[in-house]
């Protein structure tokens, strides 16, 4: 199936730093989706992106379309110990059906307070 | 808000042995999946389903069968469970086409040993 690249795999980080994260694919996407995994729970939905170019804010999250449609970015500024968790982005290509969603590998974020 | 429930939270059992997970939503979603979580691997489609009694093979479908009898639950089987299947398994469900998010259980441990 299609591949996500989703760097970094992992980042340790002080409390009140800002952190960045992307995806890149080597097709085209239709969508973004940003979730984020805390432990011992399914993933939530923190940001979608429907539009190549669209910036979008949740809070002191922003993410971002690419304009090639092959890559997408989330920035969390001024992280917090509860900003912990797996990052995972997702994204839709287009022609596929039904809702599905290709995954990236995730980003484990630790923040030190 | 959207619910997405899973039948059990922690699951230990033997090789060889039958294993259901059961999936139930309560929003009227049409699409169900079903999804395997490893470390540094992401989140790997195993089947979904856009209808009652519709499946679709995800990307790693071997070793595993699904159930969709009613709208709101989707069960997983492992036929023969073997050791390489324990994981975390997470269900979800999104609506019809039109709208990617897909909303989360909290996830299913299986340990097989």
């Amino acid at each position: 199936g299609q591949q996500l690249n989703q760097s970094p795999q992992s980042m340790f980080i002080q409390e009140g730093e800002d952190v960045s994260m992307n995806c890149t694919s080597s097709s085209i996407f239709n969508t973004w989706l940003w979730y984020k995994q805390e432990p011992g729970e399914g993933p939530v939905l923190l940001i979608a992106l429907y539009k190549a170019g669209e910036l979008t804010s949740n809070g002191r999250l922003t993410a971002q379309f690419g304009i090639t449609r092959k890559d997408s970015f989330l920035n969390i500024s001024a992280s917090i110990p509860s900003d912990v968790g797996i990052y995972f982005c997702a994204g839709r290509a287009g022609g596929t059906s039904y809702g599905k969603l290709t995954f990236g590998q995730g980003t484990i974020l630790t923040v030190h307070p | 808000d959207v619910k997405v429930t899973q039948s059990s939270r922690y699951l230990v059992k033997r090789t060889g042995e039958k294993v259901f997970l059961e999936c139930v939503q309560d929003m009227d979603h049409e699409n169900m999946f079903w999804y395997r979580q490893d470390p540094g691997l992401g989140l790997r489609l195993i089947y979904f389903s856009y209808d009652v009694k519709m499946k679709e093979k995800g990307d790693i479908p071997e070793g595993y069968s699904v159930s969709r009898e009613k709208k709101e639950r989707f069960s997983l089987i492992l036929e023969s469970a073997s050791t390489n299947q324990t994981s975390m398994y997470l269900c979800a469900s999104s609506v019809h086409q039109g709208q990617e998010t897909q909303y989360f259980g909290p996830g299913t441990r299986l340990l097989v040993l």
